[in-house]
C-alpha cells in the first residue's frame, strides 16, 4: 500500500540554524500538509499546500516557516533560524482531494525535530 | 476547536469489541466523520470516516446515528496493537483536521 515516507526520522539542530524537513507524498496525491506534535500535546496543523501555492496555514506558520515542491515527487518544510519551542515532531500528510472532497489525509511516521 | 467530543480514556477486554463514542452535534449536513488513531509518537494513521450510512472495512466498523449528531468506531476484535489513541475528526473550516485529545483506548490481556 502506498504511504507517505519522512525523512529523517531525526534531526538534531543548534538553535539558530536552519533546518529543512523532507517528505515524499503519496504519488498520485495533490494536496500536501505539514503538521507539528510537541510532546505531549495535541496534533496542530501547520500549513496545506495545493498547486505550487499554500492554500491554508495556521498562525504557528509564522515568517520562520517555508514549504517548497522542489521537484515532481518531494515535498518540504524549512525553518529558517530554529528555537528551542520548535523542538517537535513533524508529520507531513497527503491526500487526493481537498477541501470540498472526502478524500482522508494519509500521514507520514514523522520526524522528531529537537533543537539545543 | 475541535467539532466532536470524546471520552479521554477507555479500556478493552483483548478479543472483545471495542465501542468508540463520539459526538458531534454540529456537524453539517455535508460534512464527513473521520477517525484516526496515533499509536505512541507515530503518524497518525487513517482507520475510516463516512458520511450517514454506516461504513466497514477491514480495519473497522464505523456506525453513525440517523441524525448524525453522533457516531461509534467499533474495532470487532480487540488486540494488544490496538492500543492507541483514537481521534474522530470532522473538518474545520477548510481542509485543516482538528485532532483534538481523542481517547486513549487501552486493550487489557
Amino acid at each position: 500500500e502506498p504511504e507517505v515516507t519522512q525523512t529523517p526520522s531525526h534531526q538534531v539542530t543548534q538553535m539558530g540554524q536552519e533546518v529543512i524537513l523532507r517528505c515524499v507524498p503519496i504519488s498520485n496525491h495533490l494536496y500536501f500538509y505539514w503538521y507539528r506534535q510537541i510532546l505531549g500535546q495535541k496534533v496542530e496543523f501547520l500549513v496545506s499546500f495545493y498547486n505550487n501555492e499554500i492554500s491554508e496555514k495556521s498562525e504557528i506558520f509564522d515568517d520562520q516557516f517555508s514549504v517548497e515542491r522542489p521537484d515532481g515527487s518531494n515535498f518540504t518544510l524549512k525553518i529558517r533560524s530554529t528555537k528551542l519551542e520548535d523542538s517537535a515532531m513533524y508529520f507531513c500528510a497527503s491526500s487526493e482531494g481537498g477541501r470540498r472532497s472526502n478524500q482522508p489525509q494519509h500521514f507520514g511516521d514523522g520526524t522528531r525535530l529537537s533543537i539545543l | 476547536d475541535a467539532k466532536t467530543t470524546q471520552p479521554p480514556s477507555m479500556d478493552c477486554a483483548e478479543g472483545r469489541a471495542a465501542n468508540l463514542p463520539c459526538n458531534h452535534s454540529t456537524i453539517s449536513g455535508n460534512e464527513y466523520v473521520y477517525w484516526y488513531r496515533q499509536i505512541h509518537s507515530q503518524g497518525p494513521q487513517y482507520i475510516i470516516h463516512g458520511l450517514k450510512n454506516n461504513e466497514t472495512n477491514e480495519m473497522a466498523s464505523l456506525i453513525i446515528t440517523e441524525d448524525r449528531k453522533s457516531s461509534t468506531l467499533i474495532l470487532p476484535h480487540a488486540t494488544l496493537r490496538d492500543t492507541a489513541v483514537y481521534y474522530c475528526i470532522v473538518k474545520n473550516t477548510g481542509n485543516q483536521f482538528y485532532f483534538g485529545t481523542g481517547t486513549s483506548l487501552t486493550v487489557i490481556p
